[in-house]
């Protein structure tokens, strides 16, 4: 069975510091890896996935994540945190041989707020 | 606004109602999904939708829940006698077909069984 664990509950950093949310995973094969964030009151948005190629994915607003296979690690980064960055940040992962799309697991979240 | 819109935005029911929520996809996705979100429990699949195939049940808690998607656009999500432990958020989203990966998410239902 698939499994996603955000380890943090919370993560708290100072606006222009580093960022880092933190996400392991467990699948069977090959793992497709997605990052959501969620703003207060909002419905969940996209950030960026890993499907295959670079381990390094770029996304949306300065974020980045970085597919450790031999860790089974999918942390999500950004270099300098902005107050806006504050909300609550999704893990999630789908095996590619899912024979149905529907199999999407995600994590609990992590709550992260960013301090002026 | 082309994004995926649900409601209610908000509903309160008595334990024992029964109570239907909307979901409105973005014209032409063909998935459709609903998700549950707890306090503290992350997204908890619940039901997806693929064109005209069967959907997939799996997440479903129990016979009290079940979800329709007619026309293969709206969808609703019908929990029959509720109970306290439904209070949740519910969430609805979709994605453009089978080649896609990234879901487009609503802004959510939030239930209340009192």
């Amino acid at each position: 069975a698939q499994s996603v664990a955000q380890p943090e509950d919370q993560v708290n950093v100072a606006e222009g510091n580093p960022l880092t949310v933190k996400c392991t995973y467990s699948v069977s094969g090959n793992p497709y890896l997605f990052w959501y964030v969620q703003y207060p009151n909002r419905g969940l948005q996209f950030l960026l996935k890993y499907i295959t190629g670079d381990n390094l994915v770029k996304g949306s607003y300065g974020f980045e994540a970085e597919f450790n296979k031999s860790q089974t690690s999918f942390h999500l980064k950004k270099p300098s945190a902005l107050v806006s960055d504050s909300a609550l940040y999704f893990c999630a992962v789908r095996p590619s041989s899912s024979d149905s799309w529907g199999k999407f697991q995600f994590g609990a979240g992590t709550q992260v707020v960013v301090t002026p | 606004g082309a994004g995926v819109s649900q409601s209610p935005s908000n509903k309160v029911t008595e334990k024992g109602k029964d109570v239907e929520l909307r979901c409105d996809p973005i014209s032409g996705h063909t998935a459709l999904y609903w998700y549950r979100q707890s306090l503290g429990q992350g997204l908890e699949f619940l039901i997806y939708f693929q064109g005209n195939s069967a959907p997939d049940k799996s997440g479903l808690p129990s016979d009290r829940f079940s979800a329709e998607r007619t026309g293969g656009s709206v969808s609703t999500l019908t929990i029959q006698r509720t109970q306290q432990e439904d209070s949740a958020v519910y969430l609805c989203a979709s994605r453009a077909g089978q080649v896609t990966y990234e879901q487009y998410f609503g802004p959510g239902t939030r239930l209340t069984v009192t």
